[in-house]
Formats: structure tokens, C-alpha cells, sequence
């Protein structure tokens, strides 16, 4: 059973388009992390958000976490070629259980 | 501060042997969990350590099995590979228990079982 699901899958847009990027469940997070991928290398740690309706912003992306906490969004605005990489959500439900990722969306910005 | 290092970075092994990997956490961090990245399956949690026990364990089988030492360092092996086991393997510490720090992963063990 997959509790995160990521939308889209895929992503090619070109330079200074907006996008959004979706992260939903039917579980309860007590948090919810944003990691971006590049390949051949370990996920790198965006952000985390624990508060429902809780809004992030870093630099030109904007992290919102659901009233409920079991959704969340990210919006890059004007996106560059640099953002170009596989953007993964996970979620923590706290007690003993690790985190549960989301199969990501691969994200492609053309020049 | 240096981060999470993880050794051998490429290994290539054949059906039914066995393999050991290493994660060497950031200096201070106590927890060590470990991943496996496919491309049908995403990211899946394996085990995580914490003060050499383990915590909790992903859905997987028996040949998977890891350890902490005294150090934090971990290592994880697997027994008798299968075609399916060949992955990106990550690893990631945090200061503590995972559900309520934040992870940082290290750049992963490409293994491909033939």
C-alpha cells in the first residue's frame, strides 16, 4: 500500500514557467519533509513542516501542509534549469515507525 | 561537518552471494536508517538503529539484516541476492529517532545483482 502519493510523475516545463507539485494521503503526518534527488546522489533535505495549514518558503518554493496534515503541496515559481531533479515527499507518523516516501515526480526545466 | 559517507559506492555481485554495505552517520548523530531506491518501487524503508539496537523494520525479508556499533556506524547485509535486490542503497542518520528528526542521506551504494 502506497500512503503517499505523489502527482505528476513526470514534469518538462520550460525556464520561468510556475509549477506545483502534490503530495496526498488519506493518513495523518505528524510531519511532513521535502527532499530533491539528483541522480546518482542521496536525497537532500528541502524542508519539513509539522503544523496543519503551515506555509515555507525557500527562496523561489513555497511549501504549504495541509489543514488535515495529510496532504502537501510545493511550488517552485519561475523555474530555472538548476531545478531540474526528482522531488520526493516523506512523511512521519511518529512512534516507533520510519519515514514513508512518496514514489516522486521527476521534474525536467528546459533552457 | 562532514556528512553521511557510505562505502563501496558501486558494487557489482552475482545471484546467491552475499553482501555487506557500510554508512558511516554525520559526526553526533545516534540514528541510522537505511533505504532502498528502485525505480518501480521508490524509496522503502528498511531498518533503522538507534544506540546499536534496532528500532523498527521495513517489509522485508529475513536476508536483509543490519547492526550498529558503538560508534553509530552501521552496516547492512544481504544473504543469498536475488535479481530483484540490485537497488540504490541509502542510508541516513539524524540526531535521533527518525519520526521526530530530520534525515540526511548519504549519496547511496549502487548494487546490481547479474
Amino acid at each position: 500500500t502506497q500512503l503517499l502519493e505523489q502527482s505528476p510523475q513526470f514534469l518538462s516545463i520550460q525556464e520561468g514557467e510556475n509549477l506545483t507539485v502534490y503530495c496526498n494521503s488519506s493518513s495523518v503526518f505528524s510531519s511532513l519533509q521535502w527532499y530533491r534527488q539528483e541522480p546518482g546522489e542521496g536525497p537532500v533535505l528541502l524542508v519539513t513542516v509539522v503544523t496543519g495549514g503551515e506555509v515555507k518558503k525557500l527562496k523561489r518554493l513555497t511549501f504549504q501542509f495541509g489543514d488535515a496534515r495529510k496532504d502537501s503541496s510545493l511550488h517552485i515559481t519561475a523555474a530555472q534549469p538548476g531545478d531540474t531533479g526528482l522531488y520526493l515527499c516523506a512523511g512521519a507518523q511518529g512512534g516507533a515507525d520510519g519515514l514513508t516516501f512518496g514514489k516522486g515526480t521527476h521534474l525536467i526545466i528546459q533552457p | 561537518k562532514a556528512g553521511v559517507t557510505q562505502t563501496p559506492r558501486y558494487l557489482i555481485k552475482t545471484r546467491g552471494q552475499q553482501v555487506t554495505l557500510s554508512c558511516s552517520p554525520i559526526s553526533g548523530h545516534r540514528s541510522v536508517s537505511w533505504y532502498q531506491q528502485t525505480p518501480g518501487q521508490g524509496l522503502q524503508f528498511l531498518f533503522e538503529y538507534f544506540s546499536e539496537t534496532q528500532r523498527n523494520k521495513g517489509n522485508f525479508p529475513g536476508r536483509f539484516s543490519g547492526r550498529q556499533f558503538s560508534n553509530s556506524r552501521s552496516e547492512m547485509n544481504v544473504s543469498t541476492l536475488e535479481l530483484g535486490d540490485s537497488a540504490l542503497y541509502l542510508c541516513a542518520s539524524s540526531l535521533a529517532a527518525s519520526a521526530y528528526y530530520e534525515q540526511y542521506f548519504g549519496p547511496g551504494t549502487r548494487l546490481t545483482v547479474t
